[in-house]
């Protein structure tokens, strides 16, 4: 099986904050790589694909990049909006989410 | 716009089944090229995913609960479901469906979009 980490698990940021988190894999999963942000009490939403493609309508603050077992989600100015939960899911072989990075207002 | 919508019991007792439904609207799953997954979320932890359906039927699963689960299609009233058996206190959890998105050329991978809004279901004697 792929075991996921993120780091951080949590973290504290201030609107206009450039966050960055990191996802690694326990293998090579190439670019098979998705990124989601869940808000409390709804469904997970699609941010990110294949490492580094932006899913449509999702804003361009949102940047993926990364390949092999080392991933890294952007956000380059923190918006209200972004307070949420962050994913990362491999596809590589079946499908496994990581524990999740939480933002907050700091 | 496609959208997907999850119902069923929100309290199942221990060692019965939990069955749920997604119905799909916006969207054929007959004519679709993509697979149409279920994923989970216990109370303040993390997703993981149950498994996936074709429109054909073709289905796969998560090894680590193969031996309970079950998902169907219904083509006819553009649904699939999810039988799990078998449910302890640790099946609880929020049950999303999902479009399960199949790569497409050149494109690595596959992925989960758009999301039911979820269900909880309680499993409580």
């Amino acid at each position: 099986d792929i075991q996921m980490t993120q780091s951080p698990s949590s973290l504290s940021a201030s609107v206009g904050d450039r966050v960055t988190i990191t996802c690694r894999t326990s293998q090579s999963i190439s670019s098979y790589l998705n990124w989601y942000q869940q808000k409390p009490g709804k469904a997970p939403k699609l941010l990110i694909y294949a490492a580094s493609s932006l899913q449509s309508g999702v804003p361009s603050r949102f940047s993926g990049s990364g390949s092999g077992t080392d991933f890294t989600l952007t956000i380059s100015s923190l918006q209200p909006e972004d307070f949420a939960t962050y994913y990362c899911q491999q596809s590589y072989s079946s499908f496994t989410f990581g524990p999740g990075t939480k933002v907050d207002i700091k | 716009q496609l959208q997907l919508q999850e119902s069923g019991p929100g309290l199942v007792k221990p060692s019965e089944t939990l069955s749920l439904t997604c119905t799909v609207s916006g969207g054929s799953i007959s004519s679709s090229s993509d697979y149409w997954g279920w994923i989970r979320q216990p109370p303040g932890k993390g997703l993981e995913w149950i498994g996936s359906i074709y429109n054909s039927g073709r289905t796969y699963y998560n090894p680590s609960l193969k031996s309970r689960v079950t998902i169907s299609v219904d083509t006819s009233k553009n649904h699939f479901s999810l039988r799990l058996t078998s449910v302890t206190a640790t099946d609880t959890a929020v049950y999303y469906c999902a479009r399960h998105v199949l790569a497409v050329a050149g494109t690595p991978g596959e992925w989960f979009d758009p999301w039911g809004q979820g269900t909880l279901v309680t499993v409580s004697s």
